[in-house]
């Protein structure tokens, strides 16, 4: 089955400490994987995509063929950092599946 | 600009009961989706349309139908609500390219 994992459905941290927001896929070809994020009361948006290898925000995402994953960084969490994050992987035909999510908390 | 509409914002529903949730986006994207999200269980596609005049079953079809009216349109309908659907739901636009999903807003539906 396709399938996008995100083990942690709420991950805690203190401002200025580095989080990491876990995401795993089922294995099957060459994925493409991107990362949303829910800001409250705003839209669902695209953070950053694994194919352009960028970092948005302070966050970065590394494809790990080998451990079929594409975790979340952040060395240094801040307060605005708090809120909804998805893992997405598109198949064939533009089908895009997302994880559960991992609501972030960033706590002063 | 607007992006992606999608209307009503709230609906309450009795079991039973039929509706359509209305999505349009203005950004000439070929491909469009309905997802619904509920907690604990993240977002879940229901259909999807990859261009105009084709649609595909996601992971949760049961009980919806759809019609990809135009390029711009993408409706998502249940026949017979039941409280297994009170839900979030959310249509998004991409342009197949780059794999980008805009997102609307969100409707919030209850089916009592």
């Amino acid at each position: 089955a396709q399938r996008v994992t995100q083990p942690e459905k709420l991950l805690s941290v203190f401002k200025g400490a580095p989080v990491e927001l876990k995401c795993n896929y089922s294995y099957s070809g060459s994925p493409e994987l991107f990362w949303y994020v829910q800001y409250s009361r705003q839209r669902l948006q695209l953070l950053l995509r694994h194919i352009s290898r960028e970092s948005i925000k302070g966050f970065t995402a590394d494809l790990n063929k080998g451990e079929t994953s594409f975790h979340l960084k952040k060395p240094f969490a801040q307060e605005e950092d708090s809120a909804m994050y998805y893992c997405a992987r598109r198949y064939n035909n533009n089908d895009m599946r997302f994880g559960a999510g991992t609501r972030l908390t960033v706590k002063p | 600009n607007a992006g992606v509409t999608q209307t009503p914002k709230f609906q309450v529903l009795k079991t039973g009961q039929s509706m359509t949730l209305q999505c349009a986006q203005d950004m000439n994207h070929n491909s469009m989706y309905w997802y619904r999200q509920d907690p604990g269980m993240g977002l879940r596609l229901i259909y999807y349309s990859a261009s105009e005049g084709t649609t595909d079953k996601g992971e949760v079809p049961n009980g919806y139908n759809v019609s990809r009216l135009n390029k711009r349109e993408f409706s998502l309908r249940l026949e017979s609500a039941a409280p297994s659907q009170t839900s979030v739901y959310f249509c998004a636009s991409s342009a197949a390219r780059d794999g980008e999903l805009f997102f609307g807003e969100g409707s919030r539906l209850t089916v009592l």
